[in-house]
């Protein structure tokens, strides 16, 4: 089984400034994923990031980037240039490629942004 | 672009009433997924269904939870005699197995309030 560690429950940033949002997990799979979804009051889960256990480079996809360090077993994720829109809750989300499919999420991290 | 839509969106209901929700994938993805959500959580996984086969459930989906996907394209997940601990945010997610990385769209969701 999988486990995904968000440790932190609440985070706050400064309208502009980046922020990284923490992700560990423990999985003994050689090959695996991890999704990053985004969560805004309005309850709709929005895909944001995937990361491939086997991909040389780091995931980026616009303002959002994965640190990805799979000795560490982290993905965390980058958040450049917050936006007010950007207050949500997000979850880090590990995909196994045998499985089938279906996601297992965390408590996830609240994200506020300050104007 | 049409994502995948739930119905309805909000739904107030009285413990024992039954309950039905319907949700609409995106038009090519072979893959359907339900997820119920409750406040401070992340999503749990109910079920999920491949074309019209219902291939895995979860053990949240009581007796008394039901889902069909009769053509393979939209879904319903019906809750007959409905409790108080029912109410959540009940997510609908597809996807196609032979996407980038199988990811999974969600939909709005359905507020369920059991009084």
């Amino acid at each position: 089984a999988q486990k995904i560690t968000q440790t932190q429950p609440g985070m706050f940033v400064q309208e502009k400034e980046a922020v990284t949002l923490d992700c560990t997990y423990d999985t003994s799979d050689q090959s695996y994923g991890l999704f990053w979804y985004k969560q805004p009051s309005s309850g709709e889960m929005i895909f944001l990031i995937y990361q491939g256990s086997y991909d040389e480079q780091n995931a980026t996809e616009g303002r959002y980037s994965l640190n990805f360090q799979k000795a560490r077993k982290s993905a965390n994720l980058v958040i450049s240039a917050s936006q007010l829109g950007d207050s949500a809750m997000y979850f880090c989300v590990p995909f196994h490629g045998g499985s089938q499919g279906n996601l297992i999420f965390g408590k996830g991290t609240k994200l506020s942004v300050k104007p | 672009d049409t994502g995948v839509s739930q119905d309805p969106r909000h739904k107030i209901t009285k413990r024992g009433q039954n309950v039905t929700f319907r949700c609409d994938p995106i038009s090519e993805h072979n893959r359907l997924y339900w997820y119920r959500q409750t406040l401070g959580q992340g999503p749990e996984f109910l079920t999920y269904f491949q074309n019209e086969a219902q291939l895995e459930k979860s053990r949240l989906l009581s007796d008394r939870f039901s889902a069909e996907r009769p053509k393979g394209s939209f879904s319903t997940l019906e809750i007959q005699r409905t409790e108080q601990g029912d109410s959540a945010m009940y997510l609908c997610a597809s996807s196609l197995t032979s996407g980038t990385y199988n990811e999974q769209f969600f939909g709005p969701g359905t507020r369920l309030t059991v009084l």
